[in-house]
């Protein structure tokens, strides 16, 4: 079965600092990894995927095939990083069925 | 840049009512999808649809549910009749299709059924 995890439904970080936002998943094969992030009052957006390996508004991701992880990281988190993110995760083959995770709300302190 | 739209923002409807939630995906985009989100859940897929037909949908999507592209523009979800459970925010989105796989989203229609 397909599933994604984030165990932490909140996050509180306080601004300069390190965060980092666990994504688990349950797959056989190779699947694509994305986190998807939901601004307050805006739609759900992408904002990395493994397979393009780039940094995004300061995020990376690092996809653990042994570990099964995808855990979303930012050196210093600044107030707009506030947001829902979500780790997503697409099958291999032919399926375009994205699976997501339940969400982490992150919450940055001035 | 292109967006996805979704009417209505919000709708409520009486349990055993019919609704349409109305989307427009962004315009060289392939493929269509609808997701939903019950409160305090994950975001899950019901159905995606390419080529003029489902090419997927999830156990969720059952025959109180369909789905339409009636003009170039329009992808509809309709619920045949209500229940309470269905209440929920429901969220199209569109792609280019493999290898190109961002989905992009539109705001989603909150559904409320009493």
């Amino acid at each position: 079965a397909q599933r994604v995890t984030q165990p932490e439904k909140l996050l509180s970080v306080f601004k300069g600092a390190p965060v980092e936002l666990k994504c688990n998943y349950s797959y056989s094969g190779s699947p694509e990894l994305f986190w998807y992030v939901q601004y307050s009052r805006q739609r759900l957006q992408l904002l990395l995927r493994h397979i393009s390996r780039e940094s995004i508004k300061g995020f990376t991701a690092d996809l653990n095939k042994g570990e099964t992880s995808f855990h979303l990281k930012k050196p210093f988190a600044q107030e707009e990083d506030s947001a829902m993110y979500y780790c997503a995760l697409l099958p291999q083959g032919g399926s375009e069925k994205l699976v997501f995770g339940k969400g982490t709300k992150l919450t940055v302190n001035p | 840049e292109p967006e996805v739209t979704q009417t209505p923002s919000h709708q409520v409807t009486q349990m055993g009512q019919e609704v349409i939630l109305r989307c427009v995906p962004i315009s060289n985009h392939l493929y269509f999808y609808w997701y939903r989100q019950i409160l305090g859940q994950k975001v899950e897929f019901l159905v995606s649809f390419y080529n003029n037909e489902i090419s997927e949908k999830s156990e969720i999507f059952d025959d109180q549910f369909s789905v339409e592209r009636p003009d170039g523009s329009n992808f509809t979800l309709k619920i045949r009749s209500t229940k309470l459970e269905d209440s929920a925010m429901y969220f199209c989105a569109s792609s280019r299709g493999r290898p190109d796989t961002e989905a992009f989203f539109g705001q989603g229609t909150r559904l409320t059924v009493v």
